[in-house]
């Protein structure tokens, strides 16, 4: 069975500051994909940025960027210039478009809790 | 272009009870996932609706069901509630087809069983 694994319940930032959240996973498909999404308070999860992984370039999005590394099994994620508002709960997420019964489900990790202090 | 709306926002019900859920998904959107919530099993799949079809469903008892209509809104239902079924109800939509684009979410529904 697929697992993800968060091992930073809690993380804190200066704002303007970089800060990056790591992110393990396990699996043994070679195709998936993998997603950081963030949870305020308002609890909405929002998309922050999604990787393919048989795609070796790692995705950016604005501020937001990733250091996937497939052999590792390792999806990183990297804040750059922190902000107030990036203040949420980050939960990593695996995704596996194959067929069977897991097809299209997300298996998210517990969850890192980032601070960006004033 | 409206999001993922879920209704109620708050819910309270007495063990025992049954509760039903509602998920509106982004117009053009066929596929709607439903999530739990809580502090202690963080975030686990309960089933995902196609075109009015369970296409998967996590580890739930059988109290926990839900269905799609044909405009894709979905409902779950949850009966003879228990003290643990309380939690944050998350649903998620997606186009179906592009499953690398991940699902949106709506904002969730928190049931309270006391």
């Amino acid at each position: 069975a697929q697992t993800v694994t968060q091992s930073q319940p809690e993380m804190s930032v200066q704002e303007a500051e970089t800060v990056t959240l790591s992110c393990t996973y396990d699996t043994s498909e070679s195709n998936y994909y993998l997603f950081w999404y963030k949870q305020p308070p308002s609890r909405q999860m929002i998309l922050v940025i999604r990787q393919e992984a048989y795609k070796q370039q790692n995705a950016t999005e604005n501020r937001f960027s990733v250091n996937f590394q497939k052999a590792a099994k390792s999806f990183s994620l990297k804040i750059s210039d922190s902000q107030l508002g990036d203040t949420a709960m980050y939960f990593c997420a695996f995704m596996n478009p194959g067929g069977g019964g897991s097809q299209g489900n997300l298996i998210f990790g517990k969850g890192t809790k980032l601070s960006v202090k004033p | 272009k409206a999001g993922v709306t879920q209704t109620p926002r708050y819910l309270i019900k007495t063990r025992g009870q049954q509760v039903t859920l509602s998920c509106s998904p982004i117009s053009g959107h066929r596929s709607v996932s439903w999530y739990q919530q809580t502090p202690g099993q963080g975030l686990q799949f309960l089933f995902e609706y196609f075109s009015e079809t369970q296409r998967n469903k996590g580890n739930f008892p059988g109290r926990f069901s839900g269905r799609q209509f044909s405009n894709s809104r979905s409902e779950m239902n949850v009966s003879t509630l228990e003290l643990g079924d309380s939690a944050l109800y998350l649903c998620a939509s997606s186009p179906g087809q592009a499953l690398r684009y991940g699902y949106t979410f709506g904002s969730g529904t928190r049931l309270t069983v006391v």
